[in-house]
């Protein structure tokens, strides 16, 4: 069946604007995960859900960036007023409950702040 | 809190030839996973490792988990320049399915 996917793939934005990324997991999953990936580097967590309900949001960098999956499924990663720093790309994963708990892991969407 | 390195951070191999990458975890880790990345591209799941002593095989490529030592391999059998890219090892634990990540390891496969 279908992958996670990612929408936009690349986005550039403006320091100072807002961004929206959004998520759409693999159909049934009910775990959804944000990573954050900057340039050389290992992913880094930023927040995941159960369901609707956020979980665990501890990596996410400052009170700009906000998830949501109001609905259990698709889910939004929005940054608010953009800075430089928050250039990296945007990686997705979704995965089952139970098992081995195996994340599979959308295209990402590339963030550029210029 | 989990921390996750990985070593060498870089590694140029002839073809043909066998390596292994190593990979350190810092606390107990329920979960040892494996990741393929290619440049520009999203990341490839590769091994779930779940028990002590659990070796899994796919290819090439042979993955061990010693939760005594705290370390996983990732072993690389006659290289093929098809298996060049970047490989990550990534933990986690029950009640948190969050993912802990390495720096991964740029393997270049050289003919």
């Amino acid at each position: 069946g279908a992958g996670v996917s990612q929408s936009p793939r690349y986005k550039v934005a403006k320091r100072g604007q807002d961004v929206a990324l959004r998520c759409d997991p693999i159909s049934g999953h009910v775990s959804l995960f944000w990573y954050q990936q900057a340039l050389g580097q290992g992913p880094e967590f930023l927040t995941y859900f159960q369901n609707e309900a956020q979980l665990d949001k501890s990596g996410l960098p400052s009170d700009r960036f906000f998830a949501e999956r109001p609905e259990g499924s698709v889910s939004t990663l929005k940054i608010q007023r953009t800075q430089q720093e928050d250039s990296a790309v945007y990686l997705c994963a979704s995965s089952q409950l139970g098992g081995n708990y195996e994340q599979y892991f959308g295209p990402g969407t590339r963030l550029t702040v210029t | 809190e989990l921390k996750v390195e990985q070593n060498p951070l870089f590694l140029s191999m002839q073809e043909g030839k066998n390596y292994t990458i190593y990979c350190n975890y810092s606390t107990t880790s329920d979960r040892l996973y494996w990741y393929r990345q290619d440049p520009g591209k999203s990341l490839e799941s590769l091994f779930v490792l779940l028990s002590n002593g659990a070796v899994k095989q796919e290819g090439r490529l042979m993955a061990s988990l010693d939760t005594k030592a705290r370390l996983s391999t990732l072993h690389i059998t006659a290289a093929v320049h098809d298996l060049s890219a970047t490989y990550f090892c990534a933990g986690s634990n029950f009640g948190n399915e969050k993912l802990t990540f390495g720096t991964g390891t740029r393997l270049t496969i050289i003919p």
